[in-house]
């Protein structure tokens, strides 16, 4: 099991980018990694994967190293809109259906 | 395309009752599971499948009997509520992993338990 760990909470302003980084120390060669957003009151949102160096999209970037022992989130000029708690998980390639979550990181973004 | 559907929105119980909550998916996922998320708290499993006819438990799947006659449907069966069962439940589905390039969830909107 590609257990996940990451920061509880992380502050920041609107206009700055934002790093979340998750540590997966025991990813199995077949797994990926992803990223989920979930605001208040609504079920978590899917917004990004990859499986190493950058992938890139309309809402953020992930960066994962050589070894994918980590992974970071990059959400560029974050603002108030960004509040939200982010969740890294590794879905577990041969337990196929079986995602566990974490406690994700709550991110504020103040004004 | 409707995604995750799931009915109802609301619902109050007494204790003992019993209930059915709904999840409908039109994505022709394999993948579908059930969350519970307490307030201030993270996503739990409760139970989960990988397709029609295979079920299996999650993390808290106590007092929740779930089935999977159809892809579409993943049905979730309170047998009888308990104020600790007092929760939002989440249902979500994805592709099988390796039969696509995305391996995310798509979840529904929830549905907001209170059992009195």
């Amino acid at each position: 099991l590609a257990k996940t760990t990451q920061p509880i909470s992380m502050d920041s302003y609107e206009g700055q980018e934002v790093n979340i980084t998750c540590s997966h120390n025991n990813i199995a060669t077949n797994d990926y990694i992803t990223w989920y957003q979930q605001f208040p009151s609504q079920g978590p949102r899917f917004i990004i994967q990859g499986y190493k160096t950058k992938v890139t999209n309309e809402v953020a970037s992930l960066f994962i190293p050589a070894d994918r022992k980590s992974s970071t989130l990059s959400l560029p000029r974050v603002s108030l809109s960004d509040t939200a708690v982010y969740y890294c998980l590794v879905p577990i390639y041969n337990q196929g259906g079986k995602l566990i979550f974490g406690q994700g990181t709550e991110l504020s973004v103040k004004p | 395309n409707a995604g995750v559907t799931q009915t109802p929105k609301f619902q109050v119980l007494k204790t003992g009752q019993s209930m059915t909550l709904q999840c409908a998916q039109d994505m022709n996922h394999e993948y579908m599971s059930w969350y519970r998320q307490d307030p201030g708290m993270g996503l739990r499993l409760i139970h989960y499948s990988v397709g029609a006819g295979i079920t299996d438990q999650g993390e808290v799947p106590n007092g929740y009997n779930v089935s999977r006659s159809t892809t579409e449907d993943f049905p979730l069966r309170l047998l009888s509520a308990a104020p600790s069962q007092t929760s939002v439940y989440f249902c979500a589905s994805s592709a099988m992993l390796g039969q696509g390039a995305n391996y995310g969830y798509t979840f529904g909107s929830g549905t907001r338990l209170t059992v009195v």
